[in-house]
């Protein structure tokens, strides 16, 4: 049974541009939340998806944008890139009503800003 | 903000008992304490979490103060495998409303296990 896994593993851009990073969940898990950790900091929630809506958002402007996938798997998008982007990016499935509605989380996507 | 307090950094010896102390005050009486840990380059694992009896699994052991305002995460018998960044979360339970609702995260306690 895989887990939660997200691509790419590493990305580099450049100020301005706009990123795309994906998210397959857990086997059987219908949510998807994002979060984006700064070094030396905990990761910090973004938004979370569920039935191809977003249900919750953090503080985080508009830029940061996503999309949830009829087979739920999940897109983090965020355009006009800044240096402060510069972030690994976490990825965490549940399930709605499930056990604990315990998160379980990818091994990132580390994306460099230049 | 995180409604938790953690030491930054804590030291153990291979083999002996890492007790990780969290102050959360605030805790409502509706919320669960969970802690995850996040071994250097991997997503954040949960551990264990608990409402206000002590809890144990086969990773670890959760201690509540009978006030809910502090708790202590005990690892029986640390390895170096163990050395990672342990966080306390306070969140509401699923079956208040509060869903699977995203976390919020502190800086957490450093754990270094040494040989």
């Amino acid at each position: 049974d895989a887990g939660v896994t997200q691509s790419p593993t590493h990305l580099i851009k450049t100020r301005g541009q706009q990123v795309t990073l994906r998210c397959s969940p857990k086997s059987g898990h219908d949510t998807v939340s994002w979060y984006q950790q700064a070094l030396g900091q905990g990761p910090q929630f973004i938004f979370q998806y569920y039935e191809e809506e977003e249900r919750q958002r953090g503080n985080f402007p508009d830029r940061f944008s996503g999309h949830q996938f009829p087979n739920y798997s999940s897109e983090l998008n965020v355009n006009a890139l800044l240096l402060g982007d510069s972030a690994l990016y976490l990825c965490a499935s549940s399930s709605q009503g499930g056990w604990l509605n315990e998160q379980f989380f990818g091994p990132g996507t580390r994306l460099t800003v230049l | 903000d995180a409604k938790t307090t953690q030491p930054t950094s804590m030291d153990c010896a291979e083999g002996r008992a890492a007790n990780l102390p969290c102050n959360h005050s605030t805790i409502s009486g509706n919320e669960y304490v969970y802690w995850y840990r996040q071994i250097h380059s991997q997503g954040p694992q949960y551990i264990i979490h608990g409402l206000k009896n002590n809890e144990t699994n086969e990773m670890a052991s959760l201690i509540i103060t009978e006030d809910r305002k502090s708790s202590t995460l005990i690892l029986p018998h640390a390895t170096l495998r163990d050395t990672a960044v342990y966080y306390c979360i306070v969140r509401v339970d699923e079956y208040s409303g509060g869903g699977a609702d995203g976390l919020t995260f502190g800086k957490g306690t450093h754990l270094i296990i040494q040989p």
